[in-house]
């Protein structure tokens, strides 16, 4: 089993649709990483936490440290917003990052 | 602008042909790694150094070295790349600072090795 699992790994969405991606994970943590990678390949960070819950424009993550738990909710969803999304977590113990396998996104017009 | 540059992009190569994949970054960091990413198995850590002169093994070391001679610097070497090495790789990196583990990614190299 996976030590960071993300569901659903495929999701495809209406324009202005609400979307929220999941990220469990095993092993004990000092942050949360949510990245981005676009078709281009390119990956870039979009939030990094280790408790409760950031904003950023239309994107808003949460993490609940008892469940093991992170989401990744987009508001008012657009086309740009397809890409593949990532949920990383830095273990405690080793301090190494250990990344999901993404989840896919694609939101039609 | 801040960023994590390597090169090259593209690469195509054959089995036993050494190549070295350059990464740069330009935010003083002292931290930097090497990731590649395969389907279905996410990012995987090849290498990664803490500062100049520190480096040490991820989860997928085998058939690759690095160096770190500079801070800005850490290159990825394949003595004798294999097929299995065809990958997309990323550098990346970020302040040691506990209170700030952002990563920066470069854009990505995609090496196939025939």
């Amino acid at each position: 089993k996976n030590e960071v699992e993300q569901s659903p790994q495929n999701l495809t969405a209406q324009e202005g649709e609400f979307i929220t991606i999941n990220c469990s994970y095993s092993v004990g943590i000092s942050a949360l990483h949510w990245l981005q990678q676009h078709p281009g390949g390119g990956i870039v960070s979009l939030f990094m936490l280790s408790s409760g819950k950031k904003k950023h424009g239309r994107l808003i993550a949460t993490i609940n440290i008892q469940e093991k738990h992170s989401s990744l909710h987009i508001t008012a969803s657009h086309p740009r917003d397809s890409a593949v999304y990532i949920c990383a977590v830095r273990s405690y113990n080793t301090d190494k990052l250990i990344f999901g396998t993404g989840t896919r996104l694609q939101v039609f017009p | 602008e801040a960023q994590v540059t390597q090169n090259p992009r593209y690469l195509i190569t054959v089995t036993g042909k050494k190549l070295t994949v350059t990464c740069s970054q330009n935010m003083n960091h002292e931290y930097m790694s090497w990731y590649r990413q395969d389907p279905g198995l996410g990012l995987r850590q090849i290498y990664y150094s803490m500062n100049v002169e520190v480096t040490d093994k991820g989860d997928v070391p085998e058939g690759y070295k690095v160096s770190r001679k500079e801070k800005r610097n850490f290159p990825l070497i394949l003595e004798s790349p294999s097929p299995n090495q065809t990958s997309l790789y990323f550098c990346a990196s970020s302040f040691v600072d506990s209170s700030s583990y952002e990563q920066y990614f470069g854009p990505g190299t995609r090496l196939t090795v025939t």
